[in-house]
């Protein structure tokens, strides 16, 4: 089946305890992106990849990393987490940047204490 | 940067009633698409749509490019279809990144 698989699904954490959100697409898709979702202020891109080795800052990128090593996967990491990256993050793929449809994982809820 | 408004914020049905979601751009965009959030968070593609008229089952989809909106028809309400119903689009020459407007919520009662 063809899909986006984002793990965990629900972490809780303290502050400053580094973390990695995990992502996988088994679509082959060049584009991949991570969006958080916060009530009020929809939803933000973080941080996007248009192909392997090649990595862009979206709109909130502070405090945030990523890495595209190979094609399927595009891990999120917190170096130090903190109360104000609670949130629900998603990450998502597309077969190229603009002219496909973009495919959802199913969410991350993060929980930093 | 590209504005995306949508409307109404809120919506409720009955069941098998029909509606019409809103979405509109402040700039030319060389994409668009509709993406449905359920109750569990879960976010599903339903168009990629820049331009023209797409169908897919109950519901379907028309983008005005020249006019700047595009709009989402459901038919025939289910409570399946209740959740939040997302709009974004991508600026013509600009950003490399799709916008999201603020969605509709949309609840559909038995």
């Amino acid at each position: 089946e063809a899909q986006v698989t984002q793990n965990p699904r629900y972490l809780i954490t303290v502050t400053g305890k580094k973390l990695t959100v995990t992502c996988s697409q088994n679509m082959n898709h060049e584009y991949m992106s991570w969006y958080r979702q916060d009530p009020g202020l929809g939803l933000r891109q973080i941080y996007y990849s248009m192909n392997v080795e090649v990595t862009d800052k979206g709109d909130v990128p502070e405090g945030y990393k990523v890495s595209r090593k190979e094609k399927r996967n595009f891990p999120l990491i917190l170096e130090s987490p903190s109360p104000n990256q609670t949130s629900l993050y998603f990450c998502a793929s597309s077969l190229d940047r603009g002219y496909s449809p973009l495919h959802f994982g199913n969410g991350t809820r993060l929980t930093v204490t | 940067g590209i504005q995306v408004e949508q409307s109404p914020p809120d919506l409720i049905l009955q069941e098998g009633a029909n509606s019409t979601l809103r979405c509109n751009f402040s700039d030319s965009v060389n994409n668009l698409q509709w993406f449905h959030q359920n109750p569990w968070g879960q976010l599903i593609n339903l168009f990629y749509i820049p331009s023209g008229t797409k169908q897919n089952g109950r519901l379907s989809a028309t983008t005005v490019a020249t006019e700047r909106y595009s709009l989402l028809y459901i038919s025939s309400s289910q409570t399946t279809d209740s959740g939040v119903y997302f709009c974004a689009v991508e600026e013509e020459g600009g950003s490399e990144k799709l916008v999201f407007g603020k969605g509709t919520k949309l609840t559909v009662n038995p």
